[in-house]
C-alpha cells in the first residue's frame, strides 16, 4: 500500500497562508472524511492539529483548517507565524488493510 | 493531562526482537472507547503505522507487519507494549506510541515524544 502523497517542502512569509496537499485514492482520502494532520517538531512529540477532514481538536489555532476535494486533502495555514515552522504529516484510514496510512510528510519553512 | 513516553534498547541485533513499552499517565488505558498503538519513522521517510490495541484485545495492523507484530496491554502497570521480531536494518526507526480513539474515527490525538531505534550487529 503506497503512501499518501504530499509536497516535501513549502514555504511562505509571516502572515501569509500556505497550503499543504496529500494526495491520495478512491480506497482512503476519497471515500472517507476522515483525514487527519499532525503538526511535528523534531525531537518532539507529534500534535494532532485537523481530525476528520476539518475538525480543530480544542486549543489548536483557528489559523489552521482542512478540506478535501475528491482524492486529495488539504492543509491550510493561514497567517503564517514563526512558530509553524515544522513538518506536517497527514493520515486517513484505507479500506485497503482496515488501518491508516500516512502521508510522507511536507517541511514548512516560514521565510 | 494525558501523557505518554517511550522506553526500550536504542540497539538490537539483526534477526532479535525489539521490545519497547509505553507507559501511560494522566488516563487509564483500561478506559473504554480508546486503542492504544504504535508508529514508526524510518530515517529519511514518512511515518508508519505499526498496529493499535483495545483491552478487550481487539487489534488492528499494517498488513505490511502483522506477521511479525505483537502489541500487548498491561493494565495494572498501565502502560503498552511493542515486540516486533526478526528485525532487520530496514526496522531502523523512531519509534512512537500514541491513543486513538474508537468510533470510526482514526485519528490519534496524544503522541509521546518517540524512541529511536536501531538495528545494527
Amino acid at each position: 500500500q503506497s503512501a499518501l502523497t504530499q509536497p516535501a517542502s513549502v514555504s511562505g512569509s509571516p502572515g501569509q497562508s500556505i497550503t499543504i496537499s496529500c494526495n491520495g485514492s478512491s480506497s482512503d482520502v476519497g471515500i472517507y472524511n476522515l483525514v487527519s494532520w499532525y503538526q511535528h517538531h523534531p525531537g518532539k512529540a507529534p500534535k494532532l492539529i485537523i481530525s476528520e477532514g476539518s475538525k480543530r481538536p480544542s486549543g489548536v489555532s483557528d489559523r489552521f483548517s482542512g478540506s478535501k476535494s475528491g482524492n486529495t486533502a488539504s492543509l491550510t495555514i493561514s497567517g503564517l507565524q514563526a512558530e509553524d515552522e515544522a513538518d506536517y504529516y497527514c493520515c486517513s484510514y484505507t479500506s485497503s488493510n482496515t488501518f491508516v496510512l500516512f502521508g510522507g510528510g511536507t517541511t514548512l519553512t516560514v521565510l | 493531562q494525558v501523557q505518554l513516553q517511550e522506553s526500550g534498547p536504542g540497539l538490537v541485533r539483526p534477526s532479535e526482537t525489539l521490545s519497547l513499552t509505553c507507559g501511560v499517565s494522566g488516563f487509564s488505558i483500561s478506559t473504554d472507547y480508546y486503542y492504544w498503538g504504535w508508529i514508526r519513522q524510518s530515517p529519511g521517510k514518512g511515518l508508519e503505522g505499526i498496529g493499535i490495541m483495545y483491552h478487550n484485545g481487539r487489534a488492528y495492523y499494517n498488513p505490511s507487519l502483522k506477521s511479525r507484530v505483537t502489541i500487548s496491554l498491561d493494565t495494572s502497570k498501565n502502560q503498552f507494549s511493542l515486540n516486533l521480531k526478526s528485525v532487520t536494518a530496514a526496522d531502523t526507526a523512531v519509534y512512537y506510541c500514541a491513543r486513538l480513539p474508537d468510533g470510526g474515527v482514526w485519528f490519534f490525538d496524544y503522541w509521546g515524544q518517540g524512541t529511536r531505534v536501531t538495528v545494527s550487529s
